[in-house]
């Protein structure tokens, strides 16, 4: 069975870093690509970040590109999500996923189940 | 970036009955949306890809279509477990974009 655990999440001061983390289980973690996406409250889905499977190609939107850094430890099987800057909007529940297939070019076939992330002084 | 328009976003219906989601893009993302649903306190569930393709596990009675620009997601015959928020999202191009929800309720 497929797991995805979020952890990391908290509530930070604007300007401020933190990281999340994913621990995923249940597959061959360094086979697929990965994501973030987050949900700020009462509010829709949003991409965040995707990472190819071997780590070397990585995917932001404008929202959060030069801010935040998407990365991996395939020895480990544990997704990260440093998070530099943060700004009031960034406060969401983050989720970790993966993707369908061995492309990033696919949808999220997995979910985490999220991990808080509040940005105010 | 492709615009996601979703369309109703509440929807009130009875077990038994037959609803559809509207999906539109901005611009032709091929067959590259999926659908997805989310329930409180459990993990969102990827129901359909590449347009129409029924994810395994997920139930005969939901059907996908559309190409290009316009898709439709139909869930015949409600049960309870379908009442939920659905949330379509193109995949053709990054920045990957969502609608923004359908929540289904029970009438």
């Amino acid at each position: 069975e497929v797991q995805l655990v979020e952890s990391g999440g908290g509530l930070v001061q604007p300007g401020r870093s933190l990281k999340l983390s994913c621990a995923a289980s249940g597959f061959t973690f360094s086979s697929f690509p990965m994501a973030w996406v987050r949900q700020a409250p009462k509010k829709g889905l949003e991409w965040v970040a995707s990472i190819s499977s071997g780590g070397g190609g990585t995917y932001y939107p404008d929202s959060v590109k030069g801010r935040f850094t998407i990365s991996r430890d395939n020895a480990k099987s544990t997704l990260y999500l440093q998070m530099d800057s943060l700004r009031s909007e960034d406060t969401a529940s983050y989720y970790c996923a993966r993707h369908f297939h061995y492309s990033s070019y696919t949808p999220f076939a997995y979910w985490g189940q999220g991990t808080l992330v509040t940005v105010s002084s | 970036d492709v615009q996601m328009t979703q369309s109703p976003s509440y929807l009130a219906a009875s077990p038994g009955e037959s609803v559809s989601i509207s999906c539109k893009a901005s611009k032709s993302i091929s067959n590259n949306l999926a659908w997805y649903q989310e329930k409180p306190g459990k993990a969102n569930k990827l129901l359909i890809h590449s347009g129409s393709t029924l994810q395994s596990g997920t139930p005969s009675r939901l059907s996908g279509s559309g190409s290009g620009t316009d898709f439709t997601l139909t869930i015949r015959s409600l049960e309870s477990e379908d009442f939920a928020v659905y949330y379509c999202q193109q995949y053709n191009e990054y920045p990957y974009t969502f609608g923004a929800g359908t929540k289904l309720e029970l009438k």
